[in-house]
């Protein structure tokens, strides 16, 4: 099974300031995902992860606000710009092995004041 | 787009006593379902899935059964424990809409001792 892990683990920043949010993959996956959990809730997808080109953003999220990379098969960031409270939360990114089975990172805790 | 529903939101049980917990889903084209469980603090993992073309899967002391005429699958735990106590997430996939996943809202397991 794929193991991923996340930098930072979390982090307390300013308004108005940006964060980038990095992922790595131990081995090959063939999509990555990214996605915000608020305290108590569920998950939401921000957008997938393509290799080498644009990511897909879910309706609500755009490219400028969440700016994704993956330049290569095992590595991606999310970056969070222009930050406001709102954008408090956990960010998670996953990947995709046998097109089916999804792992988890372990997730950023971000808290903007 | 799939809209995953899932009930209940909380859920406590004695240890020993099963727990199950339902969801349903949207798009007849969903044809994966997976199940998470997320210990407070923790990354989602991966617990059990089913895929459309088989109607129950088992292990140990999980299983999930799945109906697709109706849209729904339910995860089942039985002899419940105190380590059973965590937020259990459903989702729906499809290979169609590039492997995204749709999420219910979860369910708070509380199994007491």
């Amino acid at each position: 099974s794929a193991v991923i892990s996340q930098k930072p683990s979390r982090d307390i920043c300013q308004r108005g300031t940006s964060l980038t949010i990095q992922c790595q993959v131990d081995s090959q996956v063939t999509m990555m995902f990214w996605y915000r959990q608020q305290p108590g809730q569920s998950l939401t997808l921000i957008a997938t992860a393509n290799q080498g080109s644009e990511a897909t953003y879910e309706s609500g999220f755009v490219i400028d606000k969440f700016p994704i990379s993956r330049p290569n098969l095992t590595f991606s960031t999310l970056t969070v710009s222009n930050m406001s409270p709102e954008d408090s939360s956990i960010y998670l990114c996953s990947g995709l092995e046998d097109r089916e089975t999804q792992y988890f990172g372990p997730g950023t805790r971000l808290l903007v004041l | 787009g799939e809209n995953v529903e899932q009930h209940p939101s909380t859920l406590s049980v004695q240890e020993g006593d099963s727990a199950v917990i339902k969801c349903t889903y949207s798009d007849s084209a969903s044809n994966y379902f997976p199940w998470y469980k997320q210990e407070l603090g923790k990354r989602p993992q991966l617990i059990i899935d089913i895929r459309s073309n088989v109607g129950e899967k088992k292990d140990q002391r999980i299983a999930v059964t799945l109906n697709k005429t109706a849209k729904h699958f339910s995860l089942h735990i039985t002899e419940t424990q105190p380590e059973d106590s965590a937020v259990y997430f459903c989702a729906a996939s499809t290979s169609q809409n590039f492997n995204k996943f749709y999420f219910g809202s979860g369910t708070k397991l509380n199994v007491k001792p």
